[in-house]
């Protein structure tokens, strides 16, 4: 399977400071999507095609990466953006997630 | 707009079985894959399997084999999942998501609890 270390497990961000999460692949040939989850919700797919916003998602978010490495950045944080995001690559199967990255407002 | 209502809640006993629901409305629901998707409680996203609606393909995360079982209603735009042998380690949340580029419409979650 490819497993997805995703890190920091938690962070605490102050409003306007840019924050990075990192999601690295066990094997390369993916590309990797992001979804937002707040507490008591489905998730949302956030960023798909490693770089791509999806739709409503503000343009402070940005994905990158290839091969076995991965990042969701933001910009300018906002307290909205409280939130656990996960890392999902496609398309090997099994698909798997990353363990997520909870991120708090300071 | 694209929506996927799920089933209510259920409470079940170990070594039972349960389906659960996941309609489809705001498009052509033959036309793309569902995924189902397991959360544990405070746990992370763990893949089930896809179905195409359209012919009834679909593929499973090895883990699951034996375990979910996943159809699709094409006259009702509805697809389902029945899980079986419940055991404690089946209590989670269930996701039904649609995929094009990525999952992007999930259900409202179903929450399985096994207890005795």
């Amino acid at each position: 399977d490819n497993v997805l270390p995703q890190s920091p497990t938690t962070m605490a961000a102050s409003p306007g400071e840019k924050v990075t999460i990192t999601c690295h692949a066990s094997s390369s040939g993916i590309y990797m999507n992001w979804h937002q989850q707040k507490s008591g919700t489905s998730p949302k797919l956030w960023i798909y095609d490693t770089s791509k916003l999806a739709s409503g998602v503000p343009d402070r978010f940005s994905g990158s990466g290839s091969g076995t490495s991965y990042s969701l950045t933001i910009n300018t944080m906002e307290t909205e953006d409280a939130a656990t995001y996960y890392c999902q690559q496609c398309c090997s199967t099994p698909l798997t997630f990353g363990s997520g990255t909870k991120l708090e407002i300071k | 707009q694209v929506q996927l209502q799920q089933s209510g809640a259920e409470l079940v006993k170990p070594g039972s079985s349960v389906k659960i629901s996941c309609k489809a409305s705001g498009y052509t629901f033959t036309s793309y894959d569902m995924h189902w998707i397991k959360q544990q409680p405070g746990n992370g996203l763990e893949w089930i399997g896809w179905i195409y609606p359209g012919n009834g393909n679909t593929k499973y995360n090895q883990k699951f084999n034996g375990k979910a079982t996943l159809t699709a209603d094409k006259s009702s735009s509805t697809a389902y999942m029945q899980l079986s042998s419940l055991t404690s380690e089946d209590s989670a949340v269930y996701f039904c998501a649609r995929w094009r580029m990525g999952m992007d419409y999930w259900g409202q979650g179903v929450m399985v609890t096994v207890s005795s």
